[in-house]
């Protein structure tokens, strides 16, 4: 089955550190997407891409950083400057024409800062 | 972006019909009207969506109003498994894929066994 899959499920980051989430899809979608949901809230765009070695900023991508090296995978790293990364991260897909095709979404990232 | 507006909250009965509702009064002509809901700690799951005319999946019907200024998410018989947070969002289809979309607080179903 095609499909979005993000791991890991659960991370813990210390104080300073980076991590990298990961973000891999089969559905040959060509953009990806990454948000941000806190608590009661809605989704906040993080960063996207239409296509290979091309990527966007979202509404807060301050403390962030992506690569699309290949059409699969979109990794999402959370930098030390990020100053308040637990938050629920959420990696999504389309195809071209998103209002006619919609959105995949994976199931998570939580991420909290111990 | 054009914004969609839900009730909080809605309650329902086991195997009995929900109609979820949703407000866009400012939907645009090239607006796709998309319904996903999201269980805690997973990522939205589609459900349906639609454009003008009314659509049957496995899963729910959409009624789009004549004016489509509002829509209607309705699940024939609810389960269990349908609780969760059901949001209504517009989608536009100009070609271009942005990302921006207005996920606002959605309508958290509750079913009673």
């Amino acid at each position: 089955d095609g499909g979005i899959t993000q791991s890991p499920k659960y991370l813990f980051r210390k104080e300073g550190q980076n991590v990298t989430l990961s973000c891999e899809q089969n559905l040959n979608h060509d953009a990806m997407y990454w948000y941000r949901q806190d608590p009661g809230q809605g989704l906040r765009l993080i960063y996207y891409s239409q296509i290979v070695n091309d990527f966007q900023k979202g509404d807060i991508a301050e403390g962030y950083s992506v690569s699309r090296e290949k059409k699969e995978s979109f990794p999402l790293t959370v930098t030390s400057a990020q100053k308040n990364p637990t938050a629920f991260y959420l990696c999504a897909s389309s195809m071209t024409h998103e209002g006619v095709y919609g959105y995949t979404f994976g199931s998570g990232t939580r991420l909290t800062v111990v | 972006d054009a914004k969609t507006t839900q009730p909080n909250s809605m309650e329902s009965n086991e195997e009995e019909p929900v109609h979820l509702p949703c407000n866009h009064s400012t939907i645009s002509g090239t607006d796709y009207i998309h319904w996903y809901r999201q269980l805690p700690s997973q990522g939205p799951e589609y459900v349906i969506h639609g454009l003008t005319s009314n659509v049957n999946n496995r899963m729910a019907s959409l009624a789009i109003a004549e004016d489509r200024k509002s829509s209607t998410l309705i699940l024939h018989r609810a389960t269990l498994r349908d609780a969760a947070v059901y949001y209504c969002i517009l989608i536009p289809d100009h070609g271009g894929s942005q990302g921006n979309l207005i996920f606002g607080k959605g309508t958290k179903l509750s079913v009673k066994p």
